[in-house]
C-alpha cells in the first residue's frame, strides 16, 4: 500500500464546475496536510494546507480533513480552464517542525477543465 | 518578498560526473528541504537541514548529500553521476518550527545525465 494515494485521473470538468480531489494517507501521526498545484514544466506552487479536522476554504478552494478515516480532499469551486493542472497531496508526521521537513507525496492528479 | 532560489536552472552532465546545486530559501525560513522529481517516481524526498543540520533523510544512495551554511543556503551533492539521476531537483524552505511548516518550492534544477 502507497503511503499516499491519489484518486487516479486524470479528472475532467466543465469550466464552472466543482472538481473533487481525493487523497488517502496511511500513517496515523501524520499531522500537517497540503495541497500542491503544479503545471506543466513548473515546480509545484502551494495552495492549500490544513491541520486540523473539518473543511478549510480560501477563495475557490476548500481543504476537508478526516484523520479518523485518513482522508484529506480538495474541491474548487468554479473551476476555471486555468485550474487545469496536476494537484499533488502531500503528508507530514508530526506537528509544528517535528516533520523535519519530510513531505510524502502523491502520485498527482492530473485535472481539465474544460470550456 | 523574493521566492526560494535555485540555480542553476538546467545542467547537463555525464555519467561519472559529479554536480552541486544550490538553494536559496525564502529570507527567515531556516529549513531547507531537497526533493528528486521524476515521471516515474514522482516527488521523493531527499533530505531536510535545519539551523545547518541534517534532521531527516530519505531512502537515496550516499552519493546524494547536501549541507546547509549560517545563512540557511543550502548545496546538493551528487557524484558519480548514473543516468537514473536525470530528473528536476526541488528545493522547499519552511520556517521549520511550530510557527508553520508550510514549505514553499523553488523552480528547480532540471538535470540531464547522458
Amino acid at each position: 500500500q502507497k503511503e499516499v494515494e491519489q484518486n487516479s485521473g486524470p479528472l475532467s470538468v466543465p469550466e464552472g464546475a466543482i472538481a473533487s480531489l481525493n487523497c488517502t494517507y496511511s500513517d496515523r501521526g501524520s499531522q500537517s496536510f497540503f495541497w500542491y498545484r503544479q503545471y506543466s514544466g513548473k515546480s509545484p506552487e502551494l495552495i492549500m494546507f490544513i491541520y486540523s479536522n473539518g473543511d478549510k476554504e480560501d477563495g475557490r478552494f476548500t481543504a476537508q480533513l478526516n484523520k479518523a478515516s485518513q482522508y484529506v480532499s480538495l474541491l474548487i469551486r468554479d473551476s476555471q480552464p486555468s485550474d487545469s493542472a496536476t494537484y499533488l497531496c502531500a503528508v507530514g508526521v508530526g506537528a509544528g517542525g517535528t516533520s523535519y521537513g519530510k513531505l510524502t507525496f502523491g502520485q498527482g492528479t492530473i485535472l481539465t477543465v474544460h470550456p | 518578498k523574493a521566492g526560494v532560489t535555485q540555480t542553476p536552472r538546467y545542467l547537463i552532465k555525464t555519467r561519472g560526473q559529479q554536480v552541486t546545486l544550490s538553494c536559496s530559501p525564502i529570507s527567515g525560513h531556516r529549513s531547507v528541504s531537497w526533493y528528486q522529481q521524476t515521471p516515474g517516481q514522482g516527488l521523493q524526498f531527499l533530505f531536510e537541514y535545519f539551523s545547518e543540520t541534517q534532521r531527516n533523510k530519505g531512502n537515496f544512495p550516499g552519493r546524494f548529500s547536501g549541507r546547509q551554511f549560517s545563512n540557511s543556503r543550502s548545496e546538493m551533492n551528487v557524484s558519480t553521476l548514473e543516468l537514473g539521476d536525470s530528473a528536476l531537483y526541488l528545493c522547499a524552505s519552511s520556517w521549520g518550527r511550530a510557527r508553520g511548516t508550510e514549505a514553499f518550492f523553488g523552480q528547480g534544477t532540471r538535470l540531464t545525465v547522458v
